[in-house]
Formats: C-alpha cells, sequence, structure tokens
C-alpha cells in the first residue's frame, strides 16, 4: 500500500542553524500538507501545496512539492527555540478525496 | 471557543469493555475526520465523513470499530471490546467545504485500556 516516509526521525539542532526535513511517497500524490505538533498539543496545520515543483514560504519556513509530487522538504532557516515540536506531512494519493497518510514526523530539538 | 473539541479527553477502560467518543468539528465545516496516533507515530487515518456521508475509511474501521455522523455535525468514534493495543490518542479534525483543505484538530481522547 501507499506509503508516506520521512528523514530523519529525529534531529537535534543548535540554535541559528539551518536544517532540512523530506517527505517521500511511494506513489504519486495529489496535494502534500504539511503540520506541527508541539509536545502535548495536537497537530497544527502549517502549508498545502498542491503543485508539481511548487515552493512557498512562510518567514523562515520554506516549503517544496517535488516535480513528480512523491516527494516534499521543509527547510526552516536560522533555527529558534519556538521551533521545537514534530514536523509532519500528510499526502493524499491521486485515488483518495480525503485519506491523508501522514509520515510518522521528523522530531525537531533545539538546543539555545 | 469555536475550535474542534472532543470528549472526553481522557478515558480508561478495562479490556473487553466497550468506549465511545464525541468529537464536535467547527460548525460550518462539512468533512470529518477520525485518526489514531500513537507515540512516536504521525496521526494514522481511520475515517472521514462528507456532511453526513461516511466516505472513506480504513480496514480497521471494518471490525470492532464505528463512526456515526448522524446529522452532519458531531461525529461518534465506538470501539466495542477493548483491546490493550487500542490504547492511543484518537484525534479528530474538521475542514471546510468539499476539498481537501486545512485540518482543524481537536485536542484528542487519550484512551488507555488495561
Amino acid at each position: 500500500g501507499q506509503q508516506v516516509m520521512q528523514i530523519p526521525q529525529y534531529q537535534h539542532v543548535q540554535e541559528g542553524e539551518d536544517f532540512t526535513t523530506y517527505c517521500n511517497s511511494s506513489t504519486t500524490l495529489s496535494n502534500i500538507q504539511w503540520y506541527k505538533q508541539r509536545p502535548g498539543g495536537h497537530p497544527v496545520f502549517l502549508i498545502q501545496l498542491v503543485k508539481s515543483g511548487e515552493v512557498k514560504k512562510q518567514k523562515r519556513l520554506t516549503f517544496q512539492f517535488g516535480e513528480a509530487k512523491k516527494n516534499s522538504s521543509l527547510h526552516i532557516t536560522a533555527t529558534q527555540t519556538t521551533d521545537v515540536g514534530t514536523y509532519f506531512c500528510a499526502g493524499l494519493t491521486t485515488d483518495s478525496w480525503g485519506k491523508f497518510q501522514f509520515g510518522a514526523g521528523t522530531q525537531v530539538v533545539v538546543t539555545p | 471557543d469555536t475550535g474542534v473539541s472532543q470528549d472526553p479527553r481522557h478515558k480508561i477502560t478495562k479490556r473487553g469493555q466497550n468506549v465511545t467518543f464525541r468529537c464536535d468539528p467547527i460548525s460550518e465545516h462539512n468533512r470529518l475526520y477520525w485518526y489514531r496516533q500513537t507515540l512516536g507515530q504521525g496521526p494514522e487515518f481511520l475515517t472521514y465523513f462528507q456532511n453526513e456521508a461516511q466516505l472513506e475509511k480504513s480496514r480497521l474501521l471494518s471490525d470492532r470499530f464505528s463512526a456515526e455522523r448522524p446529522k452532519g455535525s458531531f461525529s461518534t468514534l465506538e470501539i466495542q471490546r477493548t483491546e490493550q493495543g487500542d490504547s492511543a490518542m484518537y484525534l479528530c479534525a474538521s475542514s471546510l467545504g468539499t476539498g481537501t483543505g486545512e485540518q482543524y484538530f481537536g485536542p484528542g481522547t487519550r484512551l488507555t485500556v488495561t
């Protein structure tokens, strides 16, 4: 079945550094969403990507959807302690209208 | 508060008992999703509704799990004959319209099966 894989599973970052987390699907996606979950909290929507090769920015966060619509990335520049949490991607395959497949997430720890 | 609400927030039950959870989505949202999340994992899709119609569900809902959204507003998720492996956070999310847009998650119901 379709799977969404995220790497790395864990990311330890010094404050001020940049890092990237990757999301890969075994099948073509119609869209992909990114969420952030703080410890003890629930997922909060960050962005949705729909078009092949699409790039969207939110302040220090840059999201990209691959040309083949099978992978995506989230790049964070100048990491801050407020970036702590787990980042999930959620992909929707072309044969579904609502069955989002979440990756296992990248847990980000920021050291001051 | 106009966000997604879930009740109860915590439930402890003995193995073999039935449990029912409730989700109240944001009032104008047509879509409602149920997910299950265990420690260190992402939310696992269980089912979703478009208004009162259950449009898609995972294989988990073919046996002991069932969900309803009778009037297209709140939804319930029932687990029959609970097992220890059912222990998890059960998340509800809602979204606007008939598309596949932003999902707003509720705080979840944490189920512990002893």
